[in-house]
């Protein structure tokens, strides 16, 4: 099955900093890859996602890449805020693709910390 | 939020009982997801359905039970409860089969 690899798994940035999270997957077959913010005592909040046919996709101060060919995608906030701090989790699934739904694949999460 | 409840936010149980975790959705979606949360494994999916009656196996799901009679039910149920099922539950709901997941808050589970 799929494995995530997620590094670092605790970061701490100063405000205004950039803060970059990086993933690896294993199963070729995958296809999407969304990124979730987490905060204390709530469910993982969908922040962005890229499917394979894109190799970028921005929204304000996040942005995520995907390199298909070395199986790697990365989670880019800049500008960072206090609110910015979080856990953030990549996924990978092969979007529905083998039945059964959008079974994702979670690396173990990076703690940012976004200090004044 | 998603629409989803989960219900009981917090429970604490002994070891041997059986317990049930319920998600409820008002969004009408067609899949729904069961995962648990623990610290450095991120999230691992137990089960999962595809519709009303269809539900299927997910990474771990060795100990655990789940039914959907209803789109806006899915059950997840732990027969005999056991130490290593202390954790953190999330219910997730997706419209389509490739739409993204969306999360509950979680219902957190001890077992003693």
């Amino acid at each position: 099955g799929e494995n995530v690899e997620q590094h670092p798994s605790t970061l701490s940035v100063q405000e205004g900093d950039s803060a970059v999270i990086k993933c690896t997957y294993s199963d070729s077959a995958s296809n999407y890859f969304p990124w979730y913010k987490q905060e204390l005592g709530k469910g993982p909040q969908l922040i962005i996602d890229i499917r394979s046919n894109v190799g970028e996709k921005k929204d304000q101060r996040i942005a995520v890449t995907l390199n298909k060919t070395a199986k790697h995608f990365s989670l880019h906030i800049t500008e960072t805020q206090p609110e910015d701090s979080a856990v953030y989790f990549c996924a990978a699934s092969t979007g529905g693709v083998t039945g059964g739904g959008n079974k994702l694949t979670f690396g173990t999460g990076t703690q940012l910390k976004v200090e004044l | 939020d998603a629409g989803i409840t989960q219900s009981p936010r917090h429970k604490v149980t002994e070891t041997g009982t059986p317990v049930t975790l319920r998600c409820h959705q008002t969004e009408n979606h067609r899949y729904m997801y069961w995962y648990r949360q623990d610290p450095g494994h991120g999230l691992r999916l137990i089960h999962y359905s595809y519709g009303v009656k269809d539900t299927d196996k997910g990474e771990v799901s060795d100990g655990y039970s789940v039914s959907r009679s209803k789109t806006e039910d899915f059950l997840l149920t732990l027969e005999s409860a056991t130490s290593s099922q202390t954790s953190v539950y999330f219910c997730a709901i997706s419209a389509a089969r490739d739409s993204p997941l969306h999360f509950g808050n979680g219902t957190r589970l001890t077992v003693t």
